[in-house]
């Protein structure tokens, strides 16, 4: 199947943690990935997780793999205004293509 | 870094006529590039993969006699919309994949506005 399920919408305050979920239905999935969108902008990749990690930290964002349930998460530590966006999960199939998730928008006020 | 373009930025067309947008790799080559479309407020589309020197492959349900798809050369595609629609307003982004290792890179998008 090709459905990538995100929730729609998160509102976090600033300097709180936020944390993105995302579930995925191919498990021979490669790699996946998180891309951010700001208005009006192309996607701008975050960070990206290889299909036998569990976890994977880059500064301050933190990627959770559960393969069993098929679950991705985006964790954004100190989360900053600066970080309210579109926040895209993506799968990577064996052909290079990719499978977007319907995308969650982050929103963090003051 | 590995840098796509993408020519125009925003593009506004009558109904009936056709658009060309193009993607470029700026400085690296790519036998694969891919073209999504993106509606307002949702998420990107895979349309099509474009093949340098080969036929691209659509994905069902986007009709390849609307969106002419060249890849003739390893660092531009261009998308053709043709006989465009106010429904074929979106925002169009592509993706070249780097030869030498895979890796994937998006370009800014293209906003088309079919009046």
């Amino acid at each position: 199947g090709e459905d990538v399920e995100q929730s729609l919408f998160l509102s976090v305050r600033e300097g709180d943690s936020s944390v993105i979920n995302c579930t995925y239905t191919d498990s021979s999935s490669t790699y996946l990935y998180w891309y951010k969108q700001e208005p009006g902008a192309g996607l701008q990749l975050l960070t990206y997780i290889f299909s036998n990690m569990d976890m994977k930290q880059d500064q301050r964002l933190t990627v959770l793999l559960n393969k069993k349930d098929k679950h991705l998460s985006l964790r954004i530590a100190d989360t900053q205004t600066g970080d309210s966006a579109i926040y895209f999960c993506a799968e990577k199939w064996s052909t290079d293509k990719l499978i977007f998730g319907t995308g969650t928008r982050l929103q963090v006020f003051p | 870094g590995a840098v796509v373009s993408q020519h125009p930025s925003r593009v506004i067309c009558k109904s009936g006529t056709s658009v060309k947008i193009e993607c470029r790799s700026l400085d690296f080559q790519a036998t694969t590039m891919f073209w999504y479309r993106q509606f307002p407020k949702q998420s990107l589309m895979l349309m099509a993969t474009s093949n340098e020197g080969s036929k691209a492959t659509y994905e069902q349900g986007v009709e390849k006699d609307k969106f002419l798809i060249n890849h003739a050369s390893l660092t531009l595609s261009t998308l053709t919309v043709t006989s465009a629609h106010p429904e074929d307003s979106s925002f169009y982004i592509c993706s070249a994949i780097r030869d030498r290792d895979y890796e994937q890179y998006f370009g800014p998008g293209t906003r088309l506005t079919v009046t």
